[in-house]
């Protein structure tokens, strides 16, 4: 399967506790992006990377969340001190830019729920 | 500003057409996305449409762009109970490269 991988597909953790989400990307894509998706709503723009370059967070993104992509192939979101509003569906996605275009795909989601 | 509207919810009968609508505010957008997502699951690119384009068509999918008023269509001909989702319009902004997304519409199936 050469698609987006997401892990794990589900959390239940404690308030407060820390958790960490885990993407690996098409492997010939340069862009990788996160987005959170919570019951009703669209997918809502976290942040993305050029390669291991963060190119920008949203306003979305706390001091609690990180988001790393060491050597520009997997990338790790982190959230701190997780509250119950952070419970929601993280979704990882790729895509290689070109002249041509910027085509979008994403994996399954990381549910995470916060009790 | 950036924001993508779509009506919540379609109802339609099987074997008829559905038509989900959408519109958006940021005319840099240059690239424009249909999405569907299952229950549960990650979303799926349907198809999408460039900017200088008017139309598209993709078996049942037909997408219609109206750039004047900003107005973005999917046509699913012949609905099947497979076609059930959550269908998300989304833009790329040009100047930035990120997508939005509209909250999504669901479409039900009747028998």
């Amino acid at each position: 399967d050469t698609g987006v991988s997401q892990n794990p597909r589900h959390k239940i953790t404690k308030r407060g506790q820390n958790v960490t989400f885990r993407c690996d990307p098409i492997s010939e894509h340069n862009r990788l992006y996160w987005y959170r998706q919570t019951l009703g709503q669209g997918p809502e723009f976290l942040t993305y990377f050029q390669n291991e370059a963060q190119l920008e967070k949203s306003r979305l993104l706390s001091d609690r969340f990180s988001a790393e992509r060491p050597k520009g192939s997997f990338s790790t979101l982190e959230i701190q001190r997780t509250e119950q509003g952070d419970s929601a569906m993280y979704l990882c996605a790729s895509s290689l830019v070109t002249r041509s275009g910027n085509t979008i795909y994403f994996g399954e989601g990381s549910w995470l729920t916060v009790v | 500003g950036e924001d993508v509207e779509q009506s919540l919810f379609l109802s339609v009968r099987e074997g008829d057409s559905s038509v989900i609508n959408c519109t958006y505010t940021d005319s840099s957008s240059t690239y424009l996305y249909w999405y569907k997502q299952e229950p549960g699951a990650g979303l799926q690119l349907l198809t999408y449409i460039f900017s200088n384009m008017d139309m598209k068509q993709d078996q049942r999918l037909t997408v219609l762009l109206n750039k004047k008023d900003k107005h973005l269509s999917l046509r699913i001909a012949d609905t099947q109970t497979g076609d059930s989702a959550i269908y998300f319009c989304a833009e790329r902004v040009n100047r930035d490269d990120k997508i939005i997304f509209g909250k999504g519409t669901r479409l039900h199936i009747l028998p």
